[in-house]
């Protein structure tokens, strides 16, 4: 039972242009939601976050939505760099438990 | 600044062979996860352990074994290993607050 959906394995963007990787999650329970990247041979590395009790934050290119109707969140990159190729995922934890809980990753590629 | 430290970063194994994996983190965090990613599957939470002493099963736990004796250090355990554990094997570790989690470089293991 995956419980945060990536449907979108891969996406192909114009530098410059804007990237949008989605996220679905199905526990009603997550509260907080969290976006990672991830290059070749390396560890994920925190991307930026966001608690239920909002519905977007911004950091610097990065912004994150949060529909909590739909169960939905989105990661937008504005404007996209060639540096910004990499692979995504979205996670999801809540109140009441030590786990993350990883979607199964988004590979951007942003062509010069 | 270390972070979190996997070792090894590489190793092949044979099947029915055993061997451990070794976390350390330096930033005095309570809670620590070992994931593993595979191609498609996004990253799965095998163990984690909220504190020294003690651990519990994650999503894909079998053929695995954990411990925490010290705060910074998490092992990882394949008693008997099976080519269905090749995989990419990553460490993190996140304070109380549980705003991040810092991940590992990652220990790509092959068993043939």
């Amino acid at each position: 039972d995956q419980q945060v959906k990536q449907n979108s394995p891969s996406l192909s963007v114009q530098e410059g242009r804007i990237s949008i990787l989605n996220c679905d999650y199905t526990n009603s329970m997550f509260d907080y939601f969290l976006w990672y990247k991830k290059y070749p041979a390396e560890g994920p590395t925190f991307l930026i976050s966001i608690s239920s009790i909002k519905d977007k934050n911004e950091d610097g290119r990065f912004t994150v939505f949060l529909n909590k109707s739909a169960k939905h969140l989105s990661l937008h990159i504005v404007p996209s760099q060639p540096g910004d190729s990499a692979v995504y995922f979205c996670a999801a934890t809540y109140s009441g438990t030590y786990k993350y809980i990883f979607g199964t990753g988004t590979r951007l590629k942003v062509l010069a | 600044n270390a972070g979190v430290t996997q070792t090894p970063k590489f190793r092949v194994l044979k099947t029915g062979q055993s061997m451990t994996l070794l976390c350390a983190q330096d930033m005095n965090h309570e809670y620590m996860y070992w994931y593993r990613q595979d191609p498609g599957m996004g990253l799965r939470l095998i163990h984690y352990s909220v504190g020294e002493g003690t651990t519990a099963k994650g999503e894909v736990p079998d053929g695995y074994n954990v411990s925490r004796l010290k705060k910074q250090n998490f092992l990882l355990g394949l008693e008997s290993a099976a080519p269905s554990q090749t995989s990419v094997y990553f460490c993190a570790s996140s304070s109380l607050d549980r705003l991040k989690a810092f991940f590992g470089q990652g220990t790509r293991l092959t068993v043939v």
